[in-house]
């Protein structure tokens, strides 16, 4: 079965520092895909990253970028230059399978960790 | 825009008692999800749909039930089999068939509270 384990349930990070947000994973399948959401106090999830298993360049999206070790089976988010507003959770999620046979995209989600930061 | 409403924002459930969390899409996306999200952990699955009047159960189904009659419209009742249904209830929707890089987009969420 899948699962994804991110280790850190708190982080605080002064602003404009950079910060990494850990996510490691498991599963059996050679085809995966990898999000990250924040989870605002607000409630809504938003989408930031994704990174597909056969990518072979780190995604990046403005001041997110993702730090893939396929060996390692980790997929970490890097934040840099951190403001204010990105203090929230923030959740790393997979889903099997990359093709549209598959069908709909089940995701499984890590526990989250919740980011701070301090002005 | 275009996007998810989930309403009620807030519901509050009696025992015993059938509630219906609404969730509604003007995405055109075809597969619709449900998640529960329990105090400082991760969403866990309890339905999902890729077409209209066509369903699946997920991780944690036992409790709930849904229709898909539209598809803009895939309703999630907690019944009263649920024994511990206070929690974060999230609506997600995607394209189908899924393109890779598509992420699922969520609503805004009803917070289910117990009385």
């Amino acid at each position: 079965a899948q699962k994804i384990t991110q280790t850190q349930p708190g982080m605080f990070v002064q602003e404009k520092e950079a910060v990494t947000l850990d996510c490691t994973y498991d599963t059996s399948d050679q085809s995966y895909g990898l999000f990250w959401y924040k989870q605002p106090s607000s409630g809504e999830m938003i989408f930031l990253i994704y990174q597909g298993s056969y990518d072979e360049q780190n995604a990046t999206e403005g001041r997110y970028s993702l730090n893939f070790q396929k060996a390692r089976k980790s997929a970490n988010l890097v934040i840099s230059a951190s403001q204010l507003g990105d203090s929230a959770m923030y959740f790393c999620a997979m889903r099997d399978g990359l093709f549209p046979f598959r069908g709909a995209q089940k995701l499984v989600f890590g526990q989250g960790t919740r980011l701070t930061i301090n002005p | 825009d275009g996007g998810i409403t989930q309403s009620p924002k807030y519901l509050f459930r009696k025992e015993g008692q059938n509630v219906t969390l609404s969730c509604e899409q003007n995405l055109n996306h075809d597969a619709m999800y449900w998640y529960r999200q329990d105090p400082g952990q991760g969403l866990r699955l309890i339905y999902y749909s890729q077409i209209v009047n066509d369903f699946q159960k997920g991780d944690i189904a036992e409790g709930y039930s849904v229709s898909r009659e539209k598809k803009e419209s895939f309703p999630l009742t907690v019944t009263s089999a649920q024994k511990n249904p206070t929690a974060f209830y999230l609506c997600a929707s995607s394209i189908q068939p899924p393109e890779s890089n598509q992420p699922q987009h969520f609503g805004d969420g009803t917070r289910l509270s117990i009385l």
